[in-house]
């Protein structure tokens, strides 16, 4: 099984729905992250979580929610998707000994496109 | 904001050729992260820099970060189709989210 996974892997919804897409991890990682990522634009953070009690706004939230259902699971919504919510979504996980970042660990992505 | 440029923006060369790749900021990083992302997959971490001008060898591939901590280089020698790819920057450290570049994309032709 993949360290990460993200369900579901393509995703087609209509504007005006709500959707949400889901995170698991088994590395024991304290630390997730949702980013999307646009050609050209490269990965923008949209919340992260340093443990299930914590969630902040990244720099793109508005227009997201998210959840911290357990150390290992994190998932994100779109309460009402727009068209340029279409985009690649990445979940990711951290390995944060002594308040340093040594490196993500990234999902396979979720391909989600709003018509 | 924290800004990360990279270069070049797309890279085509043959087989068996060197190439450097760079990653540019105004603002100072604890530490530097260089990925390389194939297509369909996320981004898999290469390597971590966190001391001005040092250098890190993978096999084929040489990274150095500035004696600033401002830039990096990725160089890959003898570059193979398998070296294809979008390589991705990311600059941060203590109490600092982690900030990507656009990325350099690299095809490797046969």
């Amino acid at each position: 099984d993949a360290d990460v996974t993200q369900t579901p892997r393509n995703r087609i919804t209509k504007t005006g729905k709500r959707i949400m897409l889901e995170c698991s991890q088994t590395k024991g990682h304290d630390r997730m992250y949702w980013y999307r990522q646009d050609p050209g634009l490269g990965l923008r953070l949209i919340y992260y979580s340093f443990d299930v009690k914590d969630i902040n706004k990244g720099e793109i939230s508005d227009g997201y929610s998210v959840s911290r259902q357990a150390q290992a699971k994190f998932s994100l919504s779109l309460e009402s998707a727009i068209p340029n919510q279409t985009a690649l979504y990445f979940c990711a996980t951290s390995d944060s000994t002594g308040g340093m970042d040594y490196g993500y660990t990234f999902g396979s992505g979720t391909r989600l496109t709003v018509v | 904001t924290q800004l990360l440029e990279q270069s070049p923006q797309f890279l085509s060369i043959q087989e068996g050729e060197n190439l450097t790749v760079y990653c540019n900021s105004s603002s100072v990083f604890s530490s530097l992260q260089w990925y390389r992302q194939e297509p369909g997959e996320g981004p898999v971490l290469l390597v971590t820099v966190v001391t001005g001008g040092e250098v890190k060898k993978l096999k084929r591939l040489t990274f150095q970060f500035g004696d600033a901590r401002k830039d990096s280089s990725l160089h890959i020698t003898a570059a193979q189709p398998g070296d294809t790819g979008l390589y991705l920057c990311a600059g941060g450290g203590y109490g600092q989210n982690f900030v990507f570049g656009p990325g350099t994309r690299l095809s490797v032709l046969p």
